[in-house]
């Protein structure tokens, strides 16, 4: 099956500095998206994203699918960005295989 | 619009007991989905349903099984619990099995077997 990884595992920031995690995937996909979970649990979708770069306030996300890889860039981190941040990828909707996840803690 | 609700919350079950896990998809949406996520680690596919069929089946044993109904929602059920259960069990609702759809999690059911 499709193997997921992501990086890095554990980012600590201050409030204000940017960052970008990356996520390398093992075969070819249609379906990428980034999820952020908060620490209720609650995942939220922030990017569909097979290919290109898309844009959303601090967020943008650009993914070079003959690469293999996603990257996901937080600009002027807010506390409010803590959490666990997880790429799945896939065939469809079906299926989809998430990475392991990067924990992001910001601090004030 | 309501979001992805899902049922129960928390509950707490013995082992090689049953347990069904409720969930209603956004309204619209058709196809519904199932993932495990064990502490410290990604959610892992289960199932996923489209149009009241099993479209999708993750390396989960016999035991896990599932359904959807004519109003889009599902439930999930898991016989014989073990203590390696305990997990947040989260159902993703989306439009259709196809790609360019979004998917939608809900807040999860977190189940704790003892």
């Amino acid at each position: 099956g499709i193997q997921v990884e992501q990086s890095p595992p554990d980012l600590i920031l201050q409030e204000g500095a940017n960052s970008t995690l990356r996520c390398n995937f093992s075969d070819s996909v249609n379906n990428l998206q980034w999820f952020h979970q908060n620490p209720w649990g609650q995942l939220i979708n922030l990017f569909y994203i097979p290919s290109g770069t898309k844009q959303n306030g601090r967020l943008s996300a650009t993914t070079v699918a003959t690469e293999r890889y996603s990257l996901l860039y937080i600009s002027s981190s807010q506390t409010t960005d803590s959490g666990v941040y997880f790429c799945a990828v896939g065939i469809n909707n079906n299926d989809m295989r998430f990475g392991a996840g990067t924990r992001l803690t910001v601090k004030p | 619009d309501a979001g992805v609700t899902q049922s129960p919350t928390h509950l707490i079950k013995t082992r090689g007991q049953h347990v069904t896990l409720r969930c209603s998809p956004i309204s619209g949406h058709k196809s519904v989905s199932w993932y495990q996520q064990v502490l410290g680690q990604g959610p892992q596919f289960i199932f996923q349903y489209y149009e009241k069929e099993e479209r999708g089946r993750g390396n989960f044993p016999d035991r896990f099984s599932a359904r959807q109904f004519p109003n889009y929602s599902s439930e999930l059920n898991v016989n014989a619990l073990l203590l390696g259960d305990s997990a947040l069990y989260l159902c993703a609702s989306s439009l259709g099995p196809s790609s360019g759809n979004t998917i939608y999690f809900g807040e999860g059911s977190w189940l704790t077997v003892v």
